[in-house]
């Protein structure tokens, strides 16, 4: 069974300063991972996705997250938050996506919020 | 390129009652999945379709169905309306099989009195 742990259900920090939003993942098969953004009242929009080629994955918005299998993580990062970033994150994975029997497991999100 | 468009963005319902939420996928895309986002519960998965043909199907009771049309476009039902059926019903859709990613719709917000 595959599953999501988000660590944090809430982070703030500064603008300017460092973002970093934890997901931890377990799963049988090797997975494919994602990051989502969910602004107020609007559905999801991926930011970055893993699919077993580069580690270092670069996404929208000046995102991005390094897969490590050792410790079974896909963190996110963005070097300098911006006001517009205030938002909630979803870390999901899927293995075998796009096949017969398989579905995005979302771990429970983080809300980031963004003071000047 | 028009996105995933879902009808309708709001509605009220009563207890005892159905609701059917009608999702138009990005032209080309054949396959259809719905997911329920409550405060509560998270983002959990509902169904997902694929020319014409449920192919995977999440913990639900069977309250909950849905179907896809030949033009791809899908439905989602659900009958009986319970209190906890109050959620953001979101409707995604994809390339084909093979495909790695969703894109979503804004969501239908189904509140039940």
């Amino acid at each position: 069974a595959q599953s999501v742990t988000q660590l944090g259900s809430h982070v703030s920090v500064s603008e300017g300063a460092l973002v970093l939003l934890r997901c931890n993942y377990s799963s049988s098969v090797p997975p494919y991972l994602f990051w989502y953004v969910q602004y107020p009242n609007q559905g999801l929009q991926l930011l970055l996705k893993y699919t077993s080629a580069a580690t270092l994955v670069k996404g929208i918005n000046g995102f991005e997250a390094e897969f490590k299998k050792s410790e079974t993580s896909f963190h996110l990062t963005k070097p300098s938050a911006h006001m517009s970033d205030a938002a909630e994150y979803f870390c999901a994975v899927s293995g075998a996506f796009g096949q017969a029997g398989t579905a995005l497991i979302f771990g429970k999100g983080t809300t980031l919020s963004v003071s000047s | 390129k028009a996105g995933v468009t879902q009808t309708p963005r709001y509605l009220i319902k009563t207890r005892g009652q159905q609701v059917t939420l009608s999702c138009s996928p990005i032209s080309g895309h054949r396959s259809v999945s719905w997911y329920q986002q409550t405060p509560g519960q998270g983002l959990q998965f509902l169904f997902e379709y694929f020319s014409e043909t449920q192919r995977n199907k999440g913990n639900f009771p069977g309250r909950f169905s849905g179907r896809q049309f030949s033009n791809s476009r899908s439905e989602m039902n659900v009958s009986t309306l319970e209190l906890g059926d109050s959620a953001l019903y979101l409707c995604a859709s994809m390339r084909a099989a093979g495909g790695v990613e969703l894109f979503f719709g804004e969501g239908s917000r189904l509140t039940v009195l």
